[in-house]
């Protein structure tokens, strides 16, 4: 079935960085696109980065200029390179997987989420 | 990019009863439309894809139609368990908006 790991995150000042991970097990990572999608506080869930697997690279424009995401297939992992932290990127970040099916991405395996606090 | 407009933003509901949530795209979008469902303290879940089309190991109780811009998950027979705030989302373009969430009080 698979599973993702999310790790990284913990405190970080305003304007500091920080670089979170995902983990994959049990599918073959490089044949997925990847994503990562955040829950601020009080707030709904907001996507934030993803690389597909030919290694093109997508960003919200909140995030954009400010985050880097990558990946290496070799060690299923994906990585998201955070920088210029604000208090608005308070949240629990969680990666995903996508899946296309009819046409549709969806995603289908997500990690536990990994929190990252700025203050 | 595609906006989201999920509506209503919560409800409360008993057990047994049939629940609709309804997600509105700016622009036409064809079916490219998930929604997940998302639990406190827990990774959300993936429920329906390609608008229509039940997860695997999602119960049969929870269904989803719409094409273009309107879209709808319903839930027949409401459960305790169904608790939880679900989110629509679209893929038709490269910002994989989110709607703004539906909070299920059973």
């Amino acid at each position: 079935e698979g599973q993702l790991v999310a790790s990284g995150g913990g405190p970080v000042q305003p304007g500091g960085s920080l670089r979170l991970s995902c983990s994959g097990s049990g599918f073959i990572f490089s044949r997925f696109d990847m994503h990562w999608v955040r829950q601020g506080v009080g707030k709904g869930l907001e996507w934030v980065s993803g690389v597909d697997r030919p290694g093109n690279k997508y960003y919200s424009g909140s995030v954009k200029g400010r985050f880097t995401i990558s990946r290496e297939n070799a060690n299923n992992s994906m990585f998201l390179q955070m920088d210029s932290l604000s208090d608005g990127d308070t949240a629990v970040y969680y990666c995903a997987r996508t899946v296309v099916r009819g046409g549709a991405d969806s995603f289908d395996i997500w990690g536990q989420g990994t929190r990252v606090i700025v203050s | 990019d595609v906006q989201m407009t999920q509506s209503p933003s919560s409800l409360s509901a008993s057990v047994g009863d049939r629940v609709t949530i309804t997600c509105r795209a700016s622009q036409s979008i064809s079916t490219y439309v998930s929604w997940y469902q998302h639990k406190p303290g827990k990774a959300p879940n993936l429920i329906m894809y390609a608008a229509s089309n039940l997860q695997s190991g999602v119960p049969s109780r929870f269904s989803g139609s719409g094409s273009g811009t309107h879209f709808t998950l319903t839930i027949s027979r409401l459960q305790p368990e169904d608790s939880a705030t679900y989110y629509c989302q679209q893929s038709y373009d490269t910002s994989w908006t989110f709607g703004q969430g539906t909070r299920v009080e059973v």
